[in-house]
């Protein structure tokens, strides 16, 4: 059964790059059609869709977040990434990574346990 | 970008029925998925399609679309469906993106 797992940093300080890494295990980053995203919630509020990648390093990401989001794919470490540049209080939130499925289901099917990150100096 | 709104909360009697909308204009286009969250977990997908759960979902669970509506219906609330319902879609708006809905919290009573 693949699952989800975020690390990284939980206190990053304003102005700098959050970095997030998130590790599949139980199956292969590369098989199957499978969009692999980054989503965030800060406490209290809704979810918000950050960006995905697929396998072969092809990217789509929030256009409210664009500028400042770089997400990477690792398929030897099985493993995809979040940068976030230039961050901000408002970008305190809990991070999820997530698996997209889009053939007849256009779902995220499986999500990480999500990974708290502050900004604060 | 497009936008998803739902009620902010809705509350059902134990054993009732409740459902919980999702509105949009790319559910015009496209089908909605819907996901459980409870208090410091992550969500889970229990709608997606027409109407499909995936396996472990209870079958009280169920979906359903018109227009530019999506809805949740849970047939017979039990205490442990009480958690914030998130609605999700695909962008319409040209970006090849993903929106979610405003969330509904739904307290069983």
């Amino acid at each position: 059964q693949v699952q989800l797992q975020e690390s990284g940093p939980g206190l990053v300080k304003p102005s700098q790059t959050l970095s997030l890494t998130c590790t599949v295990s139980g199956g292969s980053i590369s098989s199957g059609s499978y969009y692999w995203s980054w989503i965030r919630q800060p406490a209290g509020k809704g979810l918000e869709w950050i960006g995905r990648i697929y396998t072969s390093g092809s990217t789509n990401y929030n256009p409210s977040l664009k500028s400042r989001v770089t997400i990477s794919v690792d398929t030897s470490k099985n493993q995809f990434s979040l940068k976030l540049s230039s961050v901000t209080a408002a970008d305190t939130a809990v991070y999820y990574c997530a698996r997209y499925v889009s053939q007849h289901w256009d779902a995220f099917d499986i999500w990480g346990q999500g990974t708290m990150v502050t900004v604060s100096s | 970008s497009s936008e998803l709104t739902q009620d902010p909360a809705v509350s059902v009697a134990l054993g009732q029925t409740v459902r919980i909308t999702c509105q949009g204009d790319s559910l015009r286009s496209y089908y909605a998925s819907w996901y459980q969250q409870k208090p410091g977990q992550a969500p889970v997908l229990v709608i997606y399609g027409k109407n499909n759960r995936p396996s472990g979902i209870p079958d009280r669970f169920s979906g359903s679309s018109s227009g530019n509506t999506a809805s949740l219906t849970i047939t017979g609330a039990q205490a442990e469906d009480e958690a914030d319902y998130y609605c999700n879609s695909r962008d319409s708006s040209g970006n090849p993106s993903y929106v979610f809905g405003t969330g509904t919290k739904v307290t069983v009573l």
